[in-house]
């Protein structure tokens, strides 16, 4: 079947404005996670949902960021206020994560580009 | 906390030969998976391998192949006759063994940059 699909796939913004970015999970994957890679870094976990529940929004950098998900489908990124240290791609991970089993592989899409002038 | 240790940023092979990346974690966990993620210039992460820890074997993905020293908190990945295609950033993840709905968030290491040479 089709993979994480991400959208847009690159993002130019002004500092200050709103952005919103999406992830289309893998069908029928119950877990969704959020990341975010700062060019030439590795990648730092923003938040998990289980379902349309984040359990942990640990990651969540500011109070500018959000996350939402519409059951287990699409899940929309927010990040107002841009600012320039918000610059970096965004990837989206799904897995096939059954309550009580032991951790399942994570997939991830294509990710988004943002750049904040 | 987890923390994963990736020390070469860049290394470079020759088509057909053998190539092995490192990478070391530090954790207090006992049951957790390894994982190793190839990232091309397509962004798109790609799942190479991965490796349970409470299993001594160590796993084996076609010509890509880990060294898994649970005491030594050692990973390394092996790539035997390098293609072209392989030239891509490498990242060393680790992830907590959990029974509960809680985050499996993944702790990926800073990458290694490999460049397969003609």
């Amino acid at each position: 079947g089709a993979g994480v699909s991400q959208s847009p796939s690159n993002k130019v913004t002004e500092k200050g404005k709103d952005v919103e970015l999406r992830c289309d999970p893998i069908s029928g994957h119950t877990a969704l996670y959020w990341y975010r890679q700062r060019l030439g870094q590795g990648l730092e976990f923003l938040i998990y949902f289980q379902g349309n529940s984040a359990p942990d929004k640990s990651g969540l950098p500011s109070d500018r960021f959000s996350a939402e998900r519409t059951g287990e489908s699409v899940s929309t990124l927010t990040i107002q206020r841009t600012q320039q240290e918000d610059s970096a791609v965004y990837l989206c991970a799904s897995s096939l994560e059954v309550v009580g089993s032991w951790a399942d592989t994570q997939y991830f899409g294509p990710g988004t580009r943002l750049t904040v002038l | 906390a987890q923390t994963v240790t990736q020390s070469q940023p860049e290394m470079s092979v020759q088509e057909a030969e053998t190539v092995t990346l490192s990478c070391t974690y530090d954790t207090s966990e006992n049951n957790y998976y390894l994982f190793w993620y190839k990232q091309p210039p397509s962004r798109q992460m790609i799942l190479v391998i991965r490796q349970e820890a409470y299993k001594q074997q160590n796993a084996t993905e076609n010509r890509f192949s880990v060294n898994f020293q649970k005491a030594a908190k050692s990973f390394s990945l092996k790539i035997s006759d390098s293609q072209l295609g392989d030239t891509a950033m490498y990242f060393c993840a680790f992830m907590k063994a959990l029974r509960l709905a809680s985050a499996r968030q993944l702790t990926f290491g800073s990458g290694t940059q490999l460049t397969v040479l003609p």
